[in-house]
């Protein structure tokens, strides 16, 4: 099985902050890598497939980069409404295993 | 507009059987590969199981695999999780997923609001 290993695991900051998030892979999984957004009490939300695409309705203050092993989710300038968990999950084989979350606080 | 309604969750002994079911609307079911992905309480997510559009090909997460089983109606837009020999650490929010594929990717793109699983004594 693949895993996919993000971090931080969680991290402080202010609004109109530039975000980065990790993900890493075990193994290559090409650009099967996946971002999704989650708010407490919420279901997650995709923000992009492909490790790059966004999603239809996503804030382009949102982007991805990265293939093979490393991805990378950026959040351009933090608003409020952006404070939440994120995951990465690989869809490039069976099980599509999730990142452990990385939690997005206020500081 | 697309909608996945979960039901079914709910307080179950170990070694006890619960049947979750997703209802969909919104979109030509048929054509829709689905998911189930789980949380357990305060923390990440899990994928569960996933099946094929027409229901021919269906996969797990070792996890579950020989207790669990993923179906689906078409005649009734529904997804359903079998779930047996229910473990403590089977509790968790159950959620359904429609997989969308993106020509390059298969990603979880509409989600239910999910359904809560307790086993416990």
């Amino acid at each position: 099985d693949i895993q996919m290993t993000q971090s931080p695991s969680s991290l402080s900051a202010s609004v109109g902050d530039r975000v980065t998030i990790t993900c890493r892979a075990s193994q290559s999984v090409s650009a099967y890598l996946n971002w999704y957004q989650q708010k407490p009490g919420k279901a997650p939300r995709l923000l992009l497939y492909a490790a790059s695409s966004l999603q239809s309705g996503v804030p382009s203050r949102f982007s991805g980069s990265g293939s093979g092993t490393d991805f990378t989710l950026t959040i351009s300038s933090l608003r409020p409404e952006d404070f939440a968990t994120y995951y990465c999950q690989e869809t490039y084989s069976i099980p599509w295993t999730f990142g452990q979350g990385t939690k997005v606080e206020i500081k | 507009e697309v909608q996945l309604v979960e039901s079914g969750g709910g307080l179950v002994q170990p070694g006890g059987s619960l049947r979750l079911s997703c209802a969909v609307s919104g979109f030509t079911f048929k054509n829709y590969e689905m998911n189930w992905v789980r949380q357990a309480p305060g923390k990440g997510l899990e994928w569960v199981s996933y099946i094929s559009s027409g229901g021919s090909a269906t996969y797990y997460a070792d996890s579950v695999k020989g207790r669990f089983t993923i179906s689906r109606d078409s005649a009734k837009n529904s997804v359903y999780l079998q779930m047996n020999s229910l473990r403590a650490e089977d509790t968790a929010v159950y959620y359904c997923a429609r997989v969308s594929d993106f020509g390059v990717v298969l990603a979880a793109d509409y989600w239910g609001q999910g359904t809560l699983v307790t086993v416990s004594s």
